[in-house]
């Protein structure tokens, strides 16, 4: 079946403007992760949802990044005013929550580059 | 929270030599402790997991061992080949997923 998909694969943007990030996850799957990973470092959590709970927000580096899930599946991860820090892969993750393994499965990943 | 540390951040080794990362948690409701491996410009994806009730699984050239006790767990990889070298990402979660952390990973280069 089809896996985690993200869109755009790439995204050059200039400093100041907003950019969206979509993520698909697996049909059926109730939790999604968000991650930014920089050039050789690890994946650093940014957000997490959870079948209808709030969502948790800690990982969010500040105010202009924010994120929503519609319906419960697709989840979009919006950063307002992009800073060349933002520069970076973004991953999102799906899980189908069975109480024993809890297998993420990764996106490929949207590369963003801040000019 | 859930802390995750991992140990070495670098590792060389020869072709057929064996390979083991550390990893030590601080939250002991984690129960789920996976491993990631990551090749270069690729996703992570999932090679071996344990829950804690497990001490150890062993999957062909890979296997796992948990010491719930002192909150560390290992992966160790036997007669390595060049195609495992990556970077490989330790991790621990709750029963359903929440505070899902990572360590910071370890990049094993295997030399031919």
């Amino acid at each position: 079946g089809a896996g985690v998909s993200q869109s755009p694969s790439n995204k050059v943007t200039e400093k100041g403007k907003d950019v969206e990030l979509r993520c698909d996850p697996i049909s059926g799957h109730t939790a999604l992760y968000w991650y930014r990973q920089s050039l050789g470092q690890g994946l650093e959590f940014l957000i997490y949802f959870q079948g209808n709970s709030a969502p948790d927000k800690s990982g969010l580096p500040s105010d202009r990044f924010s994120a929503e899930r519609t319906g419960g599946s697709v989840s979009t991860l919006t950063i307002q005013r992009t800073q060349q820090e933002d520069s970076a892969v973004y991953l999102c993750a799906s899980i189908f929550i069975a109480g024993a393994y809890n297998e993420q499965f990764f996106g490929p990943g949207t590369r963003l580059t801040v000019l | 929270g859930e802390n995750v540390e991992q140990h070495p951040s670098t590792l060389s080794v020869q072709e057929g030599d064996s390979a083991v990362i550390k990893c030590t948690y601080s939250d002991s409701a984690s129960n789920y402790f996976p491993w990631y491996k990551q090749e270069l410009g690729k996703r992570p994806q999932l090679i071996i997991d344990i829950r804690s009730n497990v001490g150890e699984k062993k999957d062909q050239r890979i296997a796992v061992t948990l010491n719930k006790t002192a909150k560390h767990f290992s992966l160790h990889i036997t007669e390595t080949q060049p195609e495992d070298s990556a970077v490989y990402f330790c991790a621990a979660s709750g029963d359903y997923g929440q505070n899902f952390v990572f360590g910071p990973g370890t990049r094993l280069s295997v030399l031919p």
